[in-house]
């Protein structure tokens, strides 16, 4: 049984470029949330997504969206980047269910030039 | 912010049990206390939760207050692969994860 995989998993990028990660969860999960790890810093939830809607979000900017596709993968997309955005981009699945443990995937380092 | 405080390093002899605190005094009736960590270069691995009973499993052991207001992760026998950053999280309902800086455990051969 697979865990959860991301892609890529390292990307260099300039500022103001755009950039796509990517998220397969855990066989049999259908919640996932995308969190960003700074350098020395715990990671930071970003969003949740279920069922195909974004269900919660973090104090993020626009600039970061998202989507979930119906065989529960998803997307993390970060527009007009800036050199803050550099960091580790974290993906978590689970079952949705009340304090139903997350499951992380190994992560996507980003770096912004 | 993260709602649990947990001292920023610990250090362990290999072999030895090693008991990790954690602060929580302002936890709520629905909280659940999680412990996560995070091994070099990967992403947070579950360890352990509970509500109000103590709880073990393969990798742990979490023993939790009477008053709740703080818990302790039991390493019964620390591997030089235990050494990570270890997270205290409090959960309550689909809330996402709030982490701190956790703790960075450090163990000796």
């Amino acid at each position: 049984d697979a865990g959860v995989t991301q892609s890529p998993t390292h990307l260099i990028k300039t500022r103001g470029q755009q950039v796509t990660l990517r998220c397969s969860p855990k066989s049999g999960h259908d919640t996932v949330s995308w969190y960003q790890q700074a350098l020395g810093q715990g990671p930071q939830f970003i969003f949740q997504y279920y069922e195909e809607e974004e269900r919660q979000r973090g104090n993020f900017p626009d600039r970061f969206s998202g989507h979930q596709f119906p065989n529960y993968s998803s997307e993390l997309n970060v527009n007009a980047l800036l050199l803050g955005d550099s960091a580790l981009y974290l993906c978590a699945s689970s079952s949705g269910l009340v304090g139903e443990t997350q499951y992380f995937g190994p992560g996507t380092r980003l770096l912004v030039l | 912010d993260a709602k649990t405080t947990q001292p920023n390093s610990m250090e362990s002899n290999e072999e030895e049990p090693v008991h990790l605190p954690c602060n929580h005094s302002t936890i709520s009736g629905t909280d659940y206390i999680h412990w996560y960590r995070q091994l070099p270069s990967q992403g947070p691995e579950y360890v352990i939760h509970g509500l109000t009973s103590n709880v073990n499993n393969r990798m742990a052991s979490l023993a939790i207050a009477e008053d709740r207001k703080s818990s302790t992760l039991i390493l019964h026998r620390a591997t030089l692969r235990d050494a990570a950053v270890y997270y205290c999280i409090l959960q309550s309902g689909n809330t996402p994860l709030v982490f701190g800086k956790g703790t960075r455990l450090s163990v000796i051969a």
